[in-house]
Parts: C-alpha cells; structure tokens; sequence
C-alpha cells in the first residue's frame, strides 16, 4: 500500500514552545491530507483537513491559531502545535487518501508522540 | 465525536478461536467501510476494506461482512494468533464526508 511518514516520532518540550510535525506522501501526490489528535485508550479525532494550496479546513472546537496547519507541497503537510501546554499532550496521527478523495482509502502515517512538561 | 458504535471494546479469546467485531452507523449515505489495526505507539494499518456494493469480502484469515438494509458491518478474524492482539477500529465514509472512527476494540489473543 501508499506510505505515508511523519517526523518526529516522538518529541518532549516544555510548556510555552511550538513544535512541527511533518506529514509525508512518499510515493503518491496528496492534495488533501487529515490530521488526527488520539488520546490514550480513545480512539482518533479528525483535528483539522490540509489542503493544498488553500486553507486547512478545521473541526469544530480546534483553534486554528493554536494548530497552525501548512500544505506546502503535494507530497508534505506540516501541523505546528503553537505554545504548547500540558494539555495538548497526545499521539498526533496524519493521513492522506491516495485517490484525493474524502470518502474513499487513506492511509496512515506511524504518529508523532507529543509530551508538553 | 464519533457516528459510528464498535463493540465490544474489549475481546480476549483463545488462541486459535475466531474474533468478531461489530459496528453499526447511522449515514445512509456512507459507502466505504475499512478495518483498521493499531498497535501500540505506532499509527492504524489498513486490513481490510469493504464497500457498499459487496455484502461480504474475504482476506485469508480475516473477512468483513456489510448489511446496508441493518447498517451495520463486521470484521471476523477466524485462527486468531497472538500477533492479532492490538486495538481495533472500524470507519465509515461517504464521497464527500470525512472519514468517521468507531471507539475502538482492544482484542486480546491468549497463547
């Protein structure tokens, strides 16, 4: 199947700093990708979908100032988590459907593990 | 939150016996039904997918079945083995609607 990656993995930083993550297609071009927030033992929550060249479009209840989502490209999308706080602690998870369309196969990236101190 | 109702969330069974897994939506509009495994710390792997003009769709080991009248789909796991233990989540979409996840099914394969 279509590999999707993310970077970093897993990231510490301490309450007040920004973080990036990065969303990869590598063998497909992505022009919508999907990122997900997942809390332990619940299962994932759509956060917001990137689009390329346009706004992200965000859920109901995500700050759009707070997670700041770039497309940059058809095969990148990068989430930034803008002054971080404990709470938004959680395994960040990014998606993206090879065939470009919301209702049909995604894939998805290994998840980025965020710890705010 | 979610639209789409998984049970059971927890499952433990016997090495060898089979795992079922059932999911129940609401959208009469929803076409497209994967399975997804997540194990822990890494993100979902698609295994096994479904839509909605099959009633049924065999992997091997795993099947899912659709009852679009019912709306409702299952994931059968048949042999079980130890390296099927992770958590389990069922979603549902149509063309134009985000994908939507069940709350998940941690299985559990005894050896």
């Amino acid at each position: 199947g279509a590999v999707v990656s993310q970077h970093p993995s897993r990231v510490i930083c301490k309450s007040g700093t920004s973080v990036k993550i990065e969303c990869r297609s590598l063998d497909f071009q992505a022009t919508t990708m999907f990122w997900y927030r997942q809390f332990p033992k619940q299962s994932l929550m759509l956060m917001a979908t990137s689009n390329e060249g346009s706004k992200a479009t965000y859920e109901q209840g995500v700050e759009k100032d707070k997670f700041l989502i770039n497309h940059a490209s058809l095969t990148l999308s990068t989430l930034t988590v803008t002054s971080a706080h404990p709470e938004d602690s959680s395994f960040y998870i990014c998606s993206a459907p090879p065939q470009g369309l919301a209702g049909s196969e995604q894939f998805f990236g290994p998840g980025t593990r965020l710890t705010v101190l | 939150g979610e639209n789409v109702e998984q049970h059971p969330s927890t499952l433990s069974v016997q090495e060898g016996d089979s795992a079922v897994i059932k999911c129940t939506y609401s959208d009469s509009a929803s076409n497209y039904f994967p399975w997804y495994k997540q194990e822990l710390g890494k993100g979902p792997q698609l295994i096994i997918d479904i839509r909605s003009n099959v009633g049924e769709k065999k992997d091997q080991r795993i099947a899912v079945t659709l009852n679009k009248t019912a709306k409702h789909f299952s994931l059968h796991i048949t042999e079980t083995q130890p390296e099927d233990s992770a958590v389990y989540f069922c979603a549902e979409s149509s063309n134009n609607n985000d994908m939507r996840f069940g709350a998940g099914t941690r299985l559990t394969v005894k050896p």
